[in-house]
């Protein structure tokens, strides 16, 4: 079954303590990206990667690091999570020209 | 830049009822436009897009490039359809574009019994 894998599914941590939230799809797709979802503010990209090794900053990416080292995988890692970090995360992927593909979201606490 | 406008955080209309969720676009190339609907604790999914000028669960939405608009419409409102409903827009054609979905705040429509 085609689709996008996130995990954890939930998530509660301590300001400071690194942590890493991974995404994963099986659909070959070279496009893969992070978002953050907030009440009023609806979805908010936070990287991107258009394939392997290459990757850029979305609208949000302060306090975020992602990496792309295989097609399929797009971690997103927080180095030091500060409370403001608190949201729900979504991976998505897709290739030119189709539909993008979601994560079933991560949500974050950071206390 | 693109925007993508949803005016309505919150739309409550009962069961039976006509629903049109707004959706206003600001781009100077040619845009691809979609409705991604999020139901209670599930991931994002695709309803619409306007290439496929498709009716999904009895939604319909069309492209109006002159007033810059891609409302979604359904003629009868089913409880089922409450969930939160985002606009997004992207490049049509090629380039980094083509990939980058710039997505509304979003409409939370509640259908009510």
């Amino acid at each position: 079954e085609a689709q996008v894998t996130q995990n954890p599914r939930y998530l509660i941590t301590v300001t400071g303590k690194k942590l890493t939230v991974t995404c994963s799809q099986n659909m070959n797709h070279e496009y893969m990206s992070w978002y953050r979802q907030d009440p009023g503010l609806g979805l908010r990209q936070i990287y991107y990667s258009m394939n392997v090794e290459v990757t850029d900053k979305g609208d949000v990416p302060e306090g975020y690091k992602v990496s792309r080292k295989e097609k399929r995988n797009f971690p997103l890692i927080l180095e030091s999570p500060s409370p403001n970090q608190t949201s729900l995360y979504f991976c998505a992927s897709s290739s030119r020209g189709e539909k993008a593909f979601f994560g079933q979201g991560t949500r974050l606490t950071v206390v | 830049a693109q925007r993508v406008t949803q005016p309505e955080k919150l739309l409550s209309v009962f069961k039976g009822a006509p629903v049109e969720l707004k959706c206003n676009y600001s781009y100077s190339g040619s845009p691809e436009l979609f409705w991604y609907v999020q139901y209670s604790r599930q991931r994002l999914q695709l309803l619409l897009r306007h290439i496929s000028r498709e009716s999904i669960k009895g939604f319909t939405a069309d492209l109006n490039k002159g007033e810059t608009s891609f409302h979604l419409k359904k003629p009868f409102a089913q409880e089922e359809d409450s969930a939160m409903y985002y606009c997004a827009l992207r490049e049509a054609y090629s380039g980094a574009g083509s990939y980058q979905l710039t997505f509304g705040k979003g409409t939370k429509l509640s259908v009510i019994p």
